[in-house]
């Protein structure tokens, strides 16, 4: 079965460390994002990706890293800089960038301890 | 900008109707619907690109109105599986979603 995979599910971090959240799809699909979801708001995305080794900021992408080395896998990366990442995290992916649906993991609830 | 979803909230009794409205400052290219239950991921529901046109998935239908910048969602029948919060997202030519806040939708037996 095709789909996107994050994981951990739940992940709890200290002050001042990094954490990296994966996701992974098997879709085929060319175009990748990370988007933020704070309880009871909508999405905001942070980064996204329309190719292997290319990908761009996004409204809200102070405090974060990504990298995209091979097409199926889109690992974000929560910085010590990220001063309020307690959130929702979802990774989504679409056949190319701006083109047809976008598939969403079951998502990443990270908490800052 | 983010495009604004009316109303916020609403409750319905099974077998009701409900519009859900999406609009937006900016011009549209296309627009996607999304329904999300409580602690999972949202699910697609819908597409809708320029045009005006009307799109139905089972009971739950949408249209694209260019002109006035907005698109509204209609649940026709409710069931107690369409409860959940429904999100707009609006494409302005810029290749990337703007989601609306949402609106959370509750169909009570």
């Amino acid at each position: 079965d095709g789909g996107i995979t994050q994981s951990p599910k739940y992940l709890f971090r200290k002050e001042g460390q990094n954490v990296t959240l994966s996701c992974e799809q098997n879709l085929n699909h060319d175009a990748m994002y990370w988007y933020r979801q704070d309880p009871g708001q909508g999405l905001r995305l942070i980064y996204y990706s329309q190719i292997v080794n290319d990908f761009q900021k996004g409204d809200i992408a102070e405090g974060y890293s990504v990298s995209r080395e091979k097409k199926e896998s889109f690992p974000l990366t929560v910085t010590s800089a990220q001063k309020n990442p307690t959130a929702f995290y979802l990774c989504a992916s679409s056949i190319a960038l701006g083109q047809g649906a976008q598939y969403f993991g079951p998502g990443t609830r990270l908490t800052v301890l | 900008q983010q495009p604004v979803q009316s109303p916020q909230a609403v409750i319905l009794r099974e077998g009701e109707d409900a519009v859900i409205n999406c609009s937006s400052s900016k011009a549209l290219y296309s627009v996607h619907w999304y329904r999300q239950k409580h602690g999972e991921a949202p699910v697609f529901l819908m597409i809708l690109l320029k045009g005006g046109e009307q799109k139905g998935h089972d009971k739950i239908s949408a249209s694209f109105n260019e002109k006035k910048q907005q698109s509204s969602l209609y649940l026709t029948a409710s069931q107690l599986s369409y409860s959940g919060t429904y999100f707009c997202g609006l494409n302005n030519a810029g290749n990337m979603l703007t989601f609306g806040g949402g609106t959370r939708l509750m169909v009570k037996p």
